[in-house]
């Protein structure tokens, strides 16, 4: 167990539907990642928090945000929802978000868009 | 482009014998990290092993070690005495800060197969 939990563990949803995924990082982590897994690209960055604030942003599309919260939880807001979204969401937390930290992960959300 | 190439889309290993999966990366900065992330059927990503660049000295941890060859920019996973629990697919990663990120990049993965 990583310390970080997602929630929640599964969802399925139809096209052009919203949905939000939301993960909690490790005591005291204060930078928050999220990371898409799909079959087609793999293993990509989609953005980056730090204490609250967007700290970078990868391959995220336009249809998807995100947020960090005071309690430094965060979620992952996916609008418009298309098949090509269906997806195994990660979030991963490290304490302040440098490089030579290791990245804890969740156990991910997995994403199905019919 | 910071690239990952992991060249071994499957690997299978006896049960007690000794495996490596390789790692070849791309990249101009001479200050990173490098990463093995193990992920199970479960699916939850498991950190197996880092190594700092700056480091001579390969890291070990327990059955896990690797070989760094920092010019040649290759990070290679030796798996000691494998178990059916290492039965996975592993992910190797890199990371640098880049212009505040410090995001992973991840190779494709290879999947290892270990038979009893």
């Amino acid at each position: 167990d990583s310390g970080v939990t997602q929630t929640p563990k599964h969802l399925i949803t139809a096209t052009g539907q919203r949905v939000t995924l939301r993960c909690s990082p490790r005591s005291g982590d204060l930078s928050v990642y999220w990371y898409q897994q799909s079959l087609d690209q793999g293993l990509q960055f989609l953005i980056q928090y730090y204490n609250g604030e967007e700290r970078a942003k990868g391959n995220i599309l336009e249809r998807f945000s995100a947020q960090q919260f005071p309690d430094l939880h965060s979620e992952l807001n996916l609008s418009s929802l298309e098949l090509g979204d269906s997806a195994l969401y990660f979030c991963a937390s490290s304490v302040v978000g440098q490089s030579q930290e290791t990245q804890y992960f969740g156990p991910g959300t997995r994403l199905l868009v019919l | 482009a910071q690239t990952v190439t992991q060249s071994q889309p499957e690997m299978s290993v006896q049960e007690a014998e000794t495996v490596t999966l390789s790692c070849t990366y791309d990249t101009s900065e001479s200050d990173y990290y490098l990463f093995w992330y193990k992920q199970p059927p479960s699916r939850q990503m498991i950190l197996v092993i880092r190594q700092e660049a700056y480091k001579q000295q390969n890291a070990t941890e327990n059955r896990f070690s690797v070989n760094f060859q920092k010019a040649a920019k290759s990070f290679s996973l030796k798996i000691s005495d494998s178990q059916l629990g290492d039965a996975a697919m592993y992910f190797c990663a890199y990371r640098v800060p880049q212009g505040g990120s410090e995001k992973l990049v991840f190779g494709k993965g290879t999947k290892l197969t270990v038979n009893p």
